[in-house]
């Protein structure tokens, strides 16, 4: 079955890191560029990151800029987004997002379940 | 900045027909943006309807349709029914690997 399956969420203080993961399954995942966007509670869906096939070009909202760092393991069939100094206002589900092919168009077709991330003192 | 417009709320009857916009605060939406439009309900993740403004993603019935209208992309979905009450967001490619979602536009069928 062709699958995103997000992990890592929990309970952090404000100023603590997190690292999210996204297990892919059912497809050539080394062929997908993915992506993060998160939903803060009762909010609109936010892009977050953004990154290429190797992993050799990432992007990020300004939102996170230099506090998150996007990655993968394309051994592990694995997408990460490892979250530093973390605010409440980055409280929020994160879903991984398959970005859809052809690549000349430029949407997602696959998304996560989703992982919680909850930032409270 | 950015920012991509939504209706908050919309209403339709069962049966009827009713378009979504999605504009831009500072240019006019146009293929070149790759609009795409995602359902969501609670508590799920999103689902993708329409991508490259006007192609049904598989499996989506033929009643949801993308177009651009003016300067704003737009989703029609015509003959409404129960289950299409949901969230509906669209998101456009602004380039450099980066994207802007919209607000999203909260549907109700009554």
């Amino acid at each position: 079955e062709v699958q995103l399956l997000d992990s890592g969420g929990g309970l952090v203080q404000p100023g603590g890191s997190l690292r999210l993961s996204c297990a892919a399954s059912g497809f050539t995942f080394s062929s997908y560029p993915m992506s993060w966007v998160r939903q803060a509670p009762g909010k609109g869906l936010e892009w977050v990151s953004h990154i290429s096939t190797s992993g050799g070009s990432v992007y990020y909202a300004d939102s996170v800029k230099g506090r998150f760092t996007i990655s993968r393991d394309n051994s592990k069939n694995t997408l990460y987004l490892q979250m530093s100094s973390l605010r409440a206002e980055d409280a929020a589900v994160y879903y991984c997002a398959r970005r859809g092919l052809p690549l000349g168009y430029w949407y997602f077709d696959l998304w996560g379940r989703g992982t919680l991330v909850t930032v409270s003192s | 900045q950015t920012v991509v417009t939504q209706e908050p709320s919309f209403s339709v009857s069962p049966g009827g027909t009713v378009t979504l916009t999605c504009g831009l605060s500072s240019d006019s939406v146009s293929t070149s943006y790759y609009p795409s439009w995602y359902q969501q309900t609670p508590g799920q993740a999103p689902r993708t309807l329409i991508y490259n403004t006007n192609t049904r993603s598989s499996g989506v019935p033929d009643r949801f349709s993308g177009s651009i209208l003016g300067n704003k992309a737009a989703l029609t979905i015509t003959g409404a029914q129960a289950d299409d009450e949901s969230d509906y967001y669209c998101v456009l490619y602004m380039g450099s690997g980066i994207w802007v979602f919209g607000g999203g536009t909260k549907l109700t069928v009554l």
